[in-house]
């Protein structure tokens, strides 16, 4: 199984800060197949990014994925009060699916 | 707009089977367009994927749940279901469903399949006597 670790655990930052989480993969992830969810208290998680890189419908292009193999990063490029959460990175390049443990972005 | 909605007890006693279903709204199960997926969420384990089932009842299972673990579909009624055997504490979580497309979309000319695209709002299941 591919194991997801995501780094780092808690992001303390201000709203109009960049964010950097980071994804990384005990082996290759296959063509892409990494997905990135935001979370938030209470409610399921939402898809952020698919293919690594390609924004979900209705997703503000402040996020942005990158990545391949086995380094992935999401980028949150200014933050806004709503994208205090957690984010989830998850690969679907073989089974079983498995997700990372998340990173919590908090406000400083 | 499709939707999805989990119901099935809260409280589930040890060694019994936890059954939840699925119910989908604004899709048909029987499309053959996505993997119809369980999730849970536990404190100490984060998420998990459960496994699937596609439409024609084939089915990928998660191999940490040890053959415990059953999905099943009901098309003329759109809901598939989940059963978990011989729970213990450990399955205590929020049991999430959702979809995952099998098809992938062209995005500036290259084909990109998606993760999970539509999750349910999640129900919350605890194991105890």
């Amino acid at each position: 199984e591919i194991v997801l670790t995501q780094s780092p655990g808690t992001l303390s930052l201000s709203p109009g800060e960049r964010a950097t989480l980071s994804c990384r993969a005990s082996q290759s992830v296959r063509s892409s197949h990494l997905a990135w969810y935001q979370q938030k208290p209470g409610q399921a998680p939402r898809l952020l990014i698919f293919g690594a890189s390609i924004r979900a419908t209705g997703i503000p292009d402040r996020f942005s994925g990158s990545g391949s193999g086995t380094d992935f990063t999401l980028t949150i490029s200014s933050l806004e009060p709503e994208d205090f959460a957690v984010y989830y990175c998850q690969q679907y390049s073989s089974f079983p699916r498995t997700f990372g443990q998340g990173t919590k972005v908090e406000i400083k | 707009q499709v939707q999805l909605q989990e119901s099935g007890p809260g409280l589930v006693k040890p060694s019994e089977t936890l059954s939840l279903t699925c119910s989908v709204s604004g899709d048909s199960l029987s499309s053959g367009s996505y993997y119809w997926t369980w999730i849970r969420q536990s404190p100490g384990k984060g998420l998990e994927w459960i496994g699937y089932i596609y439409y024609s009842g084939s089915t990928s299972y998660n191999p940490s749940l040890k053959g415990r673990v059953t999905i099943s579909v009901d098309t003329s009624k759109n809901q598939f279901s989940l059963n978990l055997s011989s729970v213990t504490a450990a399955d205590t979580a929020i049991y999430y469903c959702a979809r995952e497309p099998t098809d992938g979309v062209y995005v500036a000319g290259s084909y990109y399949y998606s993760g999970l695209d539509v999750w349910g709002q999640g129900t919350t299941v605890t194991v105890s006597s």
